[in-house]
C-alpha cells in the first residue's frame, strides 16, 4: 500500500522568508500524481499545488514550487515572500494513476509564520 | 460556484445513536469523495461516486457506514451505532474530470462528537 511521510510535525518562518515542507512517499507505481493542500484553521482543505510523475519539470504556482525527485520518491513544498495568510497545516497527497481515486495524505505539517 | 456545502457543520451524539451527513458538491462536478479526518492526522479516503454510482470504497467503512449518492446529485453519509472512535471530521469533496488528476474542492467538514 501507498504510504505518505512528512516527518515535520510543525515548521515556522519569518514573514518574507522562504521555508521548504517534506515529503517522501513508498509506492511501486510508475505513474501517478502528487499534491499539497493547505487547511486553514476551521476553514476548508484547499489545493496548493499538483505534479504530474511523469512530468519532469517541477511544478511552480505563484509563490509555491516544488522539488519533485522520482527516484528518491521525495517531493517538497518551498514557499517564498512567506505571508501571515500562509499559516496552515500543510497535508502531502499522493494518488495512483491506476484509476483509483483515493488520495493518501501524510499528517500534515503545521507552518506558523512569524511577523 | 457555491463551493461544496456540509451540513450540520457540528453534531454531538450518544453513543449508540445513529447520525446523518449531507452534502451539497458544486453543481457540475460528477464525482464526490467523503474522507474521514480524527485529530492530528490526514484525511483518510472513504469512499468515491461518479454520478449516481459508488465505485469505490474504502475498508475503513466498516458495515455501520452508508452512503448515498441518489440521481448524483446531493450525497448522504450515514452511521449506525455511533461509537466513540468515530468521533471525527467528515469531509466532503467533488470534483470534474479533466486531463490528469482530478482536482478535488472540499467543503468545510462535519464534525462528529460521540459521547
Amino acid at each position: 500500500a501507498q504510504t505518505v511521510t512528512q516527518s515535520q510535525p510543525e515548521m515556522s518562518v519569518q514573514e518574507a522568508e522562504t521555508v521548504t515542507l517534506s515529503c517522501t512517499y513508498d509506492t511501486s507505481e510508475s505513474d501517478y500524481y502528487l499534491f499539497w493542500y493547505k487547511q486553514p484553521p476551521s476553514r476548508q482543505m484547499i489545493l496548493v499545488i499538483r505534479q504530474e510523475a511523469y512530468k519532469q519539470q517541477n511544478a511552480t504556482e505563484n509563490r509555491f514550487s516544488v522539488n519533485f525527485q522520482k527516484a528518491a520518491k521525495s517531493f517538497s513544498l518551498k514557499i517564498s515572500d512567506s505571508q501571515l495568510g500562509d499559516a496552515a497545516m500543510y497535508f502531502c497527497a499522493y494518488r495512483g494513476g491506476g484509476g483509483s481515486e483515493k488520495l493518501v495524505f501524510g499528517k500534515g505539517t503545521k507552518l506558523t509564520v512569524n511577523p | 460556484d457555491t463551493g461544496v456545502s456540509q451540513n450540520p457543520r457540528h453534531k454531538i451524539t450518544k453513543r449508540g445513536q445513529n447520525v446523518t451527513f449531507r452534502c451539497d458538491p458544486i453543481s457540475e462536478h460528477n464525482r464526490l469523495y467523503w474522507y474521514r479526518q480524527t485529530l492530528g492526522q490526514g484525511p483518510e479516503f472513504l469512499t468515491y461516486f461518479q454520478n449516481e454510482a459508488q465505485l469505490e470504497k474504502s475498508r475503513l467503512l466498516s458495515d455501520r457506514f452508508s452512503a448515498e449518492r441518489p440521481k448524483g446529485s446531493f450525497s448522504t453519509l450515514e452511521i449506525q451505532r455511533t461509537e466513540q472512535g468515530d468521533s471525527a471530521m467528515y469531509l466532503c469533496a467533488s470534483s470534474r474530470r479533466y486531463s490528469g488528476a482530478n482536482v478535488l474542492t472540499f467543503g468545510a467538514g462535519s464534525r462528529l462528537t460521540v459521547l
